[in-house]
């Protein structure tokens, strides 16, 4: 069983609309939680990072994360065909090292 | 501008041709590490290092080889490459301590293929 599951989509949402991703996970020594955005044929750039469970947010991005179970989404309000792109979750134990990454979900949002 | 930077970007090689993918920083960052992107499998940590000297196994090493002999550098040496090694590969950087996440950067990818 992978560490960090993630449905790989693709998800594909019209423009405006609120675009809903999410990520599961077995290990509970992690303590940081990321998103990262990875546009084709580049490398994955961080959107959003939260320390232990709770809620952020970012102008049209708001990430949660709920360690009691293991749960953590990333919602994107009135998308944006720009919005278009994989997004991977990412946790690790610290604040630097190693990070277990899911799959990604792409996600395609239209004019 | 802060940039990780990787050569090549794109190779064709045959099984068991050596190949080195250069990895570059120049952010003065004490972590890098080198990931592979395989589709439906995300982003797998291949070796990382701390800094100059000191490096270490991530989740598949097998099958390669890294130096770290200068601070902005840490290349990635594929002594016998194999076709299972066909991938995305990807450098990343970024302090060893306090709120690394924030500083992390990821290089634009090497994409290998392997016949």
């Amino acid at each position: 069983q992978k560490e960090v599951e993630q449905d790989p989509g693709p998800l594909s949402v019209p423009e405006g609309a609120i675009v809903s991703l999410n990520c599961t996970y077995s290990n509970s020594a992690f303590q940081y939680f990321m998103w990262y955005r990875q546009y084709s044929r580049k490398g994955p750039e961080l959107l959003m990072y939260t320390y232990s469970s709770g809620n952020k947010e970012d102008g049209r991005f708001t990430a949660q994360v709920d360690k009691s179970s293991k749960y953590i989404s990333l919602f994107i309000r009135d998308s944006q065909p720009s919005d278009s792109a994989t997004y991977l979750c990412a946790m690790s134990r610290d604040s630097w090292g190693k990070l277990q990454f899911g799959a990604g979900t792409q996600v395609v949002v239209t004019p | 501008e802060a940039q990780v930077t990787q050569n090549p970007r794109y190779l064709i090689t045959v099984t068991g041709k050596k190949l080195t993918v250069t990895c570059s920083q120049n952010m003065n960052h004490e972590y890098m590490s080198w990931y592979r992107q395989d589709p439906g499998l995300g982003l797998r940590q291949i070796y990382y290092s701390m800094n100059v000297e000191v490096t270490d196994k991530g989740d598949v090493p097998e099958g390669y080889k890294v130096s770290r002999k200068e601070k902005r550098n840490f290349p990635l040496i594929l002594e016998s490459p194999s076709p299972n090694q066909t991938s995305l590969y990807f450098c990343a950087s970024s302090l060893a301590e306090g709120l690394a996440i924030e500083t992390q950067y990821f290089g634009p990818g090497t994409r290998l293929l392997v016949l």
